[in-house]
């Protein structure tokens, strides 16, 4: 695709539900990255993969929070029994064959737990 | 990755040069310095980034001192769409390079 696409771009569930975000990233790029940012501040590093492979997964802030690449392509970031503090705007991005290594940000997903 | 210190906010005026400064004190000797921007609710957006030498390309110059230790985003005239935050971050250059560490950014505004 033209670049980095999430979905859903807007999701709001119950407390202690489920939510699982889509990331579909620039075809071809080898390393994709979620993050995650609150209102008024930048964004704030979750995990990353190259290709199928976990590589940091230092900044999930507990084992509620999973994410996976399976085929090396198409990535799901899952939260499990969601609390009011997981709210937050959800970043994708991929990067590797971009001549400067920079990073394509998607969207987003914001994420509302009521 | 290296820390970066940013001021929080500054104001331009329109049609003049915005200079955003960034300390990278501890930057290591691989780690180049990148600098994106974010518009509003939008995803951040690459701008420029550099080794040692100073660059240019058609959005901005970026200025990085001899000791690698501080840089400077310049947008030589500013417009009313440069007011974004702009972020400063350090980070390898080459392919797999890793995650980026954002810090708070400063909020340029623009003024007409």
């Amino acid at each position: 695709g033209a670049g980095v696409s999430q979905s859903p771009r807007y999701k709001v569930t119950k407390r202690g539900q489920d939510v699982a975000l889509r990331c579909d990233p620039i075809s071809g790029h080898v390393s994709l990255y979620w993050y995650r940012q609150a209102l008024g501040q930048g964004p704030e590093f979750l995990t990353y993969f190259n290709y199928e492979a976990q590589q940091d997964k230092s900044g999930l802030p507990n084992d509620r929070f999973s994410a996976e690449r399976p085929e090396g392509s198409i990535s799901t970031l899952t939260i499990q029994r969601t609390e009011q503090r997981d709210s937050a705007m959800y970043r994708c991005a991929s990067s590797g064959q971009g001549k400067y290594n920079e990073q394509f940000f998607g969207p987003g997903t914001r994420l509302t737990v009521l | 990755d290296a820390k970066t210190t940013q001021p929080p906010s500054m104001d331009c005026a329109e049609g003049r040069a915005a200079n955003l400064p960034c300390n990278h004190s501890t930057i290591s000797g691989n780690e180049y310095v990148y600098w994106y921007r974010q518009i509003h609710s939008q995803g951040p957006q690459y701008i420029i980034h550099g080794l040692k030498n100073n660059e240019t390309n058609e959005m901005a110059s970026l200025i990085i001192t001899e000791d690698r230790k501080s840089s400077t985003l310049i947008l030589p005239h500013a417009t009313l769409r440069d007011t974004a935050v702009y972020y400063c971050i350090v980070r390898g250059g080459w392919t797999n390079a890793g995650k980026s560490t954002f810090g708070d950014g400063t909020t340029l505004t623009v003024k007409p």
